[in-house]
């Protein structure tokens, strides 16, 4: 089966970094996405890593080590729009992308 | 852009009724998903369809069923809805390039009574 396990919450100070971690298991790993959702909104997709290292799209960065079935999303310069949930999700091969999600992050941010 | 169209918003219903949640899509993708989610317990995969008329079942198909007889359309359904069934529904598509993105509908709040 597949698990993920990340924290429930995290709290940071605006304009801090803020990293927030997931750990996997699973058979066929493919790669690691995150995502972000807002209360009462939908899951909109952040980044994803299929290689180990890291990846970086302006304020938000993910890093991957699949040797250590890790990684994490690491978010620079926090404002309060990014007060949200965050969900770290695997996607196997060997069921044609079945994508499994953690149970989420909420992440508070303080002014 | 993507777009995912879920038809309803927000449904009540008594136990025991029959209920189906329609998600529709417009990119002509292969891969379909309905997630329930609950407070606590994150996105929970019901079922998945990766062509017309194929499904694969997620982590937690009981109580549930789904349709897909055209690629645009996958149905949820509930043969007989149970309080515990009272939760956000989520459907979503993946896209073209491989990389794990979801698109997600806006969701369907269901309140079985």
């Amino acid at each position: 089966g597949q698990s993920l396990e990340q924290p429930s919450e995290v709290t940071a100070v605006e304009g801090a970094i803020v990293q927030i971690n997931c750990t996997y298991q699973t058979s066929g790993f493919y790669g690691l996405s995150w995502y972000q959702q807002h209360d009462g909104g939908a899951p909109t997709f952040l980044s994803y890593n299929a290689l180990d290292g890291l990846e970086e799209t302006g304020r938000f960065s993910s890093f991957l080590s699949r040797s250590d079935s890790y990684g994490y999303l690491l978010l620079q310069e926090l404002q309060m729009k990014d007060s949200a949930s965050y969900f770290c999700a695997v996607s196997s091969i060997y069921r044609d992308d079945k994508i499994i999600f953690g149970k989420g992050t909420r992440l508070h941010i303080l002014p | 852009d993507v777009k995912v169209t879920q038809s309803s918003r927000y449904l009540v219903k008594r136990t025991g009724e029959k209920v189906f949640l329609e998600c529709v899509q417009d990119m002509d993708h292969e891969n379909m998903f309905w997630y329930r989610q609950d407070p606590g317990l994150g996105l929970r995969l019901i079922y998945f369809s990766y062509d017309v008329k194929m499904k694969e079942k997620g982590d937690i198909p009981e109580g549930y069923s789904v349709s897909r007889e055209k690629k645009e359309r996958f149905s949820l359904i509930l043969e007989s809805a149970s309080t515990n069934q009272t939760s956000m529904y989520l459907c979503a598509i993946t896209g073209t390039s491989n990389t794990g993105e979801l698109f997600f509908g806006e969701g369907s709040r269901l309140t079985v009574l």
